[in-house]
């Protein structure tokens, strides 16, 4: 059984482009939550998705945005890229509020 | 919204002696507790959890925590450490009775180093 998995592994961008990550859930599991980790800190939640509409948001900008398929795939968007974006990127997927599955993220780098 | 404070960043312990890392969070009627561990450049794994029921909880590789609802601590710990287990650890928790659903807030991470 396959966990959950992302795509890449790693990026690099430079200010202001755009960049969407993938996220593949555990199968049988329908809801996908993102979160930001910068270097040294815990992950902070960005949203979540269930039923392909956004269910939950943390405290991010616009500029962050998602969707999810009715495969209960997942993709990440963030618009006009700062420094500050650079960081490990992980999701998340679950089936229940017991608990949640990380994949092994994408790390982005932001030039 | 919850909060999760983990008191120590950084714990060096020898091999083969005991650790404990310590959670906080703040308080609420109930909720949903978890330790993730972080090897260098991967992704969480889930130590174990606590829902309900026994407050002493047992999860993988020997480690263990123990609920304290009085104190809102949530505190791992394992009896013999080995060099394999550094990494960084995570505490989080979650509110199922809030508004919020299964977010999960977590705590800037305590980094445990095995000194041989």
């Amino acid at each position: 059984d396959a966990g959950v998995t992302q795509s890449p592994t790693h990026l690099i961008k430079t200010r202001g482009q755009q960049v969407t990550l993938r996220c593949s859930p555990k199968s049988g599991h329908d809801t996908v939550s993102w979160y930001q980790q910068a270097l040294g800190q815990g992950p902070q939640f960005i949203f979540q998705y269930y039923e392909e509409e956004e269910r939950q948001r943390g405290n991010f900008p616009d500029r962050f945005s998602g969707h999810q398929f009715p495969n209960y795939s997942s993709e990440l968007n963030v618009n006009a890229l700062l420094l500050g974006d650079s960081a490990l990127y992980l999701c998340a997927s679950s089936l229940t509020l017991l608990e949640q599955y990380f994949g092994p993220g994408t790390r982005l780098t932001v030039t | 919204a919850q909060s999760v404070t983990q008191l120590d960043s950084q714990v060096p312990v020898f091999e083969e002696a005991p650790v404990e890392l310590r959670c906080n969070y703040s308080s609420s009627v109930s909720v949903y507790l978890f330790w993730y561990v972080q090897y260098p450049n991967q992704g969480l794994q889930l130590l174990l959890k606590y829902l309900s029921g026994s407050t002493l909880v047992k999860g993988i590789n020997g480690f263990e925590a123990e609920f304290n609802k009085s104190q809102t601590s949530f505190h791992l710990r394992k009896p013999s450490v080995h060099i394999s287990d550094t990494a960084e650890y995570f505490c989080a928790v979650s509110d199922p009775t809030s508004n919020t659903g299964n977010q999960f807030y977590f705590g800037t991470g305590t980094s445990l180093t095995v000194i041989p």
